[in-house]
């Protein structure tokens, strides 16, 4: 999910559900990924990282899901709480580069 | 530990005034950033220090700005002047490894230039 102008992408989701926040990444010489959560009115939070030599990699309820064919990442988040409810960020960085973020992914979760 | 501290947290100004915001990174963390998330650009990286040293201030915006980090545990963020176009939310994080893996942001301050 990367933002086109002023809407993010928004994933609209029930209380229980699995969740899967999509990012596509744009260089494929990028070989560390971060995502971060940012709530309203809050910095951003980290979740998750993954390494380019892994192609998943399992927290406490989420998964991160990695493929550098398609340039491809994505989060997934079990049994999503409405305290889940939040913008979602992928990043990737390239050797000793920073990070480059994306635009984000909106996250709604009604009970 | 209190994690990354920022002020203020809202800022309301006129434009053609000095604004300066204010940054303590998590004691014992070599790199700073400072970013600027807007909902047109997203979070933009602005300037990191590494062990208080400018190393890549490559996404200043204009002049206008400028940073400094005069020990470990205090940085600032200076517009001057400021204009409406300024108007974001800035963050500040701080990482402890090579700058480049989590970072730990802090809670940002909301600029208001009208």
């Amino acid at each position: 999910g990367e933002s086109v102008g002023l809407h993010l992408p928004t994933l609209s989701v029930q209380e229980g559900d699995n969740s899967i926040i999509n990012c596509a990444y744009s260089n494929s010489a990028s070989d560390y990924f971060i995502w971060y959560k940012q709530e309203s009115g809050k910095g951003p939070q980290f979740i998750i990282d993954i390494r380019s030599n892994m192609d998943k990699r399992q927290g406490q309820r989420v998964t991160v899901l990695l493929n550098k064919t398609v340039k491809h990442l994505s989060l997934q988040i079990a049994a999503t709480q409405p305290g889940d409810s939040a913008v979602y960020f992928c990043a990737e960085k390239v050797g000793y580069s920073t990070l480059t973020f994306g635009k984000g992914t909106m996250l709604l979760v009604s009970p | 530990d209190a994690g990354v501290i920022q002020s203020p947290r809202h800022e309301v100004t006129e434009m053609g005034q000095e604004v300066t915001l204010r940054c303590k990174p998590i004691s014992g963390h070599d790199y700073l950033f400072w970013y600027r998330q807007t909902m047109m650009r997203g979070l933009e990286l602005l300037i990191y220090f590494n062990n208080n040293v400018p190393i890549d201030d490559s996404g200043m915006p204009e002049d206008r700005f400028s940073a400094k980090m005069p020990n470990a545990s205090f940085s600032t963020l200076k517009i001057q002047p400021s204009e409406p176009r300024d108007s974001a939310v800035y963050f500040c994080a701080s990482s402890l490894r090579r700058g480049t893996y989590e970072q730990y942001f802090g809670p940002g301050t909301r600029l208001t230039v009208t």
